[in-house]
């Protein structure tokens, strides 16, 4: 079955890099996403990047994809105060229509 | 264009009652998806209606139900409510993949 993991906590000052990772074990995925949750709030979908990709660049946001060793990463570059909230990487297998999280990784921005 | 809204925003129950929990989809999105995150945890699949009809399920047992309206906007029904149903319900609508979420419910039962 799926298995998706995070590390639990992060914390970086205000203006460094922020890099997030998470490990997944089923090699079906398809599309691999994050979501940042803030607190009291719904999950806003910020990238995905489709699985026959390696890199996917936005702004602030960078996704690395190493499908070989079924990992993801999000850099967040010129990390702000308003970054902070819990991360969450999420897969679609195929086949499959549903989304599957990790535990989430929250994020403390320090100014 | 509106987004996704549920209601209540929060909700607080007794053991052995029962739930609704409303969620209109986005404009032009003809699936809705739901998701109950505990506290701590991330969101976990619990079914989702296509079209008025379900369209997969997660590990979770029939006392847990649902419905989608012809406007494509649904309900998650729990029967027998339990302590560890307490959690936030989270919605989310789609039209081809990309899964917009909704603010979600807190539950909390006692």
């Amino acid at each position: 079955g799926e298995d998706v993991e995070q590390s639990l906590f992060l914390s970086v000052r205000e203006g460094d890099s922020s890099v997030i990772n998470c490990t997944y074990t089923d090699s079906s995925s398809t599309y691999l996403y994050w979501y940042k949750q803030e607190p009291g709030a719904g999950l806003q979908l910020l990238t995905y990047i489709f699985s026959n990709m390696d890199m996917k660049q936005d702004q602030r946001l960078t996704v690395l994809l190493n499908k070989k060793d079924k990992h993801l990463s999000l850099r967040i570059a010129d990390t702000q105060t308003g970054d902070s909230a819990i991360y969450f990487c999420a897969e679609i297998t195929t086949g499959a229509n549903n989304l599957f999280f990790g535990t989430g990784t929250r994020l403390t921005v320090i100014p | 264009e509106t987004g996704v809204t549920q209601s209540p925003t929060h909700l607080i129950k007794t053991r052995g009652q029962q739930v609704t929990l409303r969620c209109s989809s986005q404009s032009g999105h003809n699936t809705v998806s739901w998701y109950q995150q505990a506290l701590g945890q991330g969101p976990q699949f619990i079914f989702q209606y296509y079209r008025e009809e379900e369209n997969g399920r997660g590990n979770f047992p029939p006392r847990f139900s649902g419905l989608q309206f012809p406007n494509y906007s649904s309900e998650l029904n729990v029967n027998a409510l339990e302590l560890d149903d307490s959690a936030l319900y989270l919605c989310a609508s789609s039209f081809t993949g990309e899964q917009f979420f909704g603010p979600g419910t807190r539950l909390t039962v006692l």
